[in-house]
């Protein structure tokens, strides 16, 4: 167990919808890091955020958008969802915003866009 | 940009053989090297890391060294296990960690009895 919660485990939707996917890093990590696995991209990273600031973009589309809370939870928010957004998502949470400090991944959220 | 390169298989072997798997890379500056691994229906676990260069990594007999010379980070295990059974991925951070993990498209060990 990596201390790094996600919810849903598991989201069926359909094209055209909204979702919203949800971390908790490991208590008091500062950093959480949104990437998506899909089987014909494999591992990309979305996006990056540091004590509620946004330090980082990746391959995130304009349709997604993320958010790091007070309380440090992250929220990944998906729009206008289509079949090509199916894919597993995952975030990880570090202590600081450094290269040497190692991401520890949660149990990803399985999101199918039918 | 930053791209890390990893053989994709799958990679088959028999319980207690020799494992390699190579990966090379290519960055500006000065990245941090990883090996992650990620068992069926799981996130990734880091198995070992390497943050700069000569760097040897290791963990549950696993090892890797971190050549610059080379741009390479190969993953090596004397004697394999069925339960290390996996996807293993190399990836490398760079920037100071604030562009996230770039990783190789994983390589799927099958190790048979």
């Amino acid at each position: 167990d990596s201390g790094v919660t996600q919810t849903p485990k598991h989201l069926i939707t359909a094209t055209g919808q909204r979702v919203t996917l949800r971390c908790s890093p490991r208590s008091g990590d500062l950093s959480v890091y949104w990437y998506q696995q899909s089987l014909d991209q494999g591992l990309q990273f979305l996006i990056h955020y540091y004590n509620g600031e946004e330090r980082a973009k990746g391959n995130i589309l304009e349709r997604f958008s993320a958010q790091q809370f007070p309380d440090l939870h992250s929220e990944l928010n998906l729009s206008s969802l289509e079949l090509g957004d199916s894919a597993l998502y995952f975030c990880a949470s570090s202590g600081l915003s450094t290269g040497t400090d190692t991401q520890y991944f949660g149990p990803g959220t399985r999101l199918t866009v039918l | 940009g930053d791209s890390v390169t990893q053989m994709e298989g799958p990679v088959t072997l028999s319980e207690e053989a020799f494992l390699t798997i190579n990966c090379t890379y290519t960055a500006t500056g000065y990245p941090s090297l990883f090996w992650y691994v990620q068992y069926p229906g799981e996130g990734l676990q880091l198995l070992l890391k390497a943050t700069k260069a000569d760097d040897k990594g290791s963990n549950k007999g696993f090892e890797a060294t971190y050549r610059k010379e080379t741009t390479s980070f190969h993953l090596e295990k004397g004697s394999v296990q069925v339960s290390d059974s996996a996807v293993y991925f190399c990836a490398l951070i760079n920037r100071g960690g604030a562009d996230g993990l770039t990783f190789g498209k994983g390589t799927h060990l099958i190790i048979q009895p």
